[in-house]
């Protein structure tokens, strides 16, 4: 089983729609969770990071489902320059529990935003 | 200035030479990654260094090698190059001091095509 996993898209709406993207990871041990947004042959950009209590940052809501090992990310009133692919990502602590972690990047979520 | 820079951008080369990629950063953080991506498949971590003197595998360090010269400096090397290494490779840093370990912050990447 893949450690993230995503629901691939593509996702293709008009400007001003609602869009939401899932996420599932297997590791319950995992205590960071992050959307970064990538444009096309471009580097991946850090969206937000997602805490517990769900957080939002003008447009863009992420949610965690720790039971669930769920994360989501809700995109309104989408924007031409929303298209990208998010990636949803996913930390994993080493088995001693120490801070030092790796990350592990889901394929993506392509979207892309229409006049 | 970009905070984090490769070179060089764009890479071909011939199978079976020997090849380096160079990152550096001047964000002062500690932490340094490789990653590559290939499409459909996201990104896979290569080595990551936790500082000068730690250097550690990730998923698919072989036929790499890497050298972390200075905090500043992480260098990533095909001793022998062959075509599935065709790839975007990603230098990433972040930095355990800022309470936030695990945000990672890319470099713009470079393109590499082995024939």
């Amino acid at each position: 089983r893949k450690e993230v996993e995503q629901d691939p898209g593509p996702f293709n709406v008009p400007e001003g729609a609602t869009v939401a993207f899932n996420c599932t990871y297997s590791n319950s041990a995992s205590q960071s969770f992050f959307w970064y947004r990538q444009d096309c042959r471009k580097e991946p950009k850090l969206l937000m990071s997602v805490y517990s209590s769900g957080n939002e940052d003008g447009r863009f809501t992420a949610q965690l489902n720790r039971a669930s090992q769920y994360i989501s990310l809700l995109i309104r009133d989408s924007k031409l320059s929303d298209s990208a692919t998010y990636l949803c990502v996913v930390n994993k602590r080493t088995d001693r529990g120490s801070t030092l972690g790796r990350l592990y990047f889901g394929r993506g979520t392509q979207l892309t935003v229409w006049p | 200035d970009a905070d984090v820079t490769q070179t060089p951008r764009n890479r071909i080369t011939k199978t079976g030479k020997r090849i380096m990629l160079e990152c550096s950063q001047t964000k002062g953080h500690d932490r340094m990654y490789w990653y590559r991506q290939d499409p459909g498949l996201g990104l896979r971590l290569i080595y990551y260094s936790f500082d000068v003197k730690d250097i550690n595998k990730g998923e698919i360090s072989d036929g790499y090698s890497v050298s972390r010269q200075a905090q500043a400096k992480f260098s990533l090397s095909l001793e022998s190059a062959i075509p599935n290494q065709t790839a975007l490779y990603f230098c990433a840093t972040s930095d355990l001091w800022t309470g936030k370990p695990d945000e990672q912050f890319f470099g713009p990447g470079t393109r590499l095509t082995v024939l």
